[in-house]
């Protein structure tokens, strides 16, 4: 699976969009970019994930650049619930239940 | 809305004694998944289990580790002989298909003395 690169924290003010870069330069054209976050030590919690169209649910919204070597996690009104871990992770689509390749994700703090 | 359950939430057990981790996974889903985060690291994958046996395993995943599915609802991961390196939480997850969402418990703690 190819690398992802987040920034280690990131704060932002309550209300306002969050919005996480990851870099995936090598990603290559069956692998799919998933975001994952982990509030506390709990579990991580699946957000979304997507190929090369831009993606929303009603957590998140996912835009995966043109080239898909980067793509950014838009949260549209933060809560301080939001503070969490926040990772990207790609994987390729195929046969096999793979596990999940985590990396140190961006710690995002959301102020009051 | 379903979710995975993991018991106990903390076990503490002595160095060297066997401990056995038991998940309950999403009653519809297929494949499970065993993980652990020793404390202020990342999450790693230890082992995927589809079809009554083990799918993909990591380097960390040695003899001393197990899972079963003794039934038709328990995933359990066995220490053989527990380290104070395997003191980390654990995480059991579940899915429906390879490469959907997975859904994680909530962890146990494991601690080694």
């Amino acid at each position: 699976d190819a690398k992802t690169t987040q920034p280690p924290s990131m704060d932002c003010a309550e209300g306002r969009a969050a919005n996480l870069p990851c870099n995936h330069s090598t990603i290559s054209g069956n692998e799919y970019v998933y975001w994952y976050r982990q509030i506390h030590s709990q579990g991580p919690q699946y957000i979304i994930h997507g190929l090369k169209n831009n993606e929303t649910n009603e957590m998140a919204s996912l835009i995966i650049t043109e080239d898909r070597k980067s793509s950014t996690l838009i949260l549209p009104h933060a809560t301080l619930r939001d503070t969490a871990v926040y990772y990207c992770i790609v994987r390729v689509a195929g046969g096999g239940a793979d596990g999940l390749t985590f990396g140190k994700g961006t710690h995002l703090i959301i102020q009051p | 809305e379903p979710e995975v359950t993991q018991t106990p939430s903390h076990q503490v057990t002595q160095m060297g004694q066997e401990v056995i981790l038991r998940c309950v996974p999403i009653s519809n889903h297929l494949y499970f998944y065993w993980y652990r985060q020793i404390l202020g690291q990342k999450v790693e994958f230890l082992v995927s289990f589809y079809n009554n046996e083990i799918s993909e395993k990591s380097e960390i995943f040695d003899d001393q580790f197990s899972v079963e599915r003794p039934d038709g609802s328990n995933f359990t991961l066995k220490i053989r002989s527990t380290k104070l390196e395997d003191s980390a939480m654990y995480f059991c997850a579940s899915n429906n298909g390879p490469y959907n969402e997975q859904f994680f418990g909530p962890g146990t703690r494991l601690t080694v003395l």
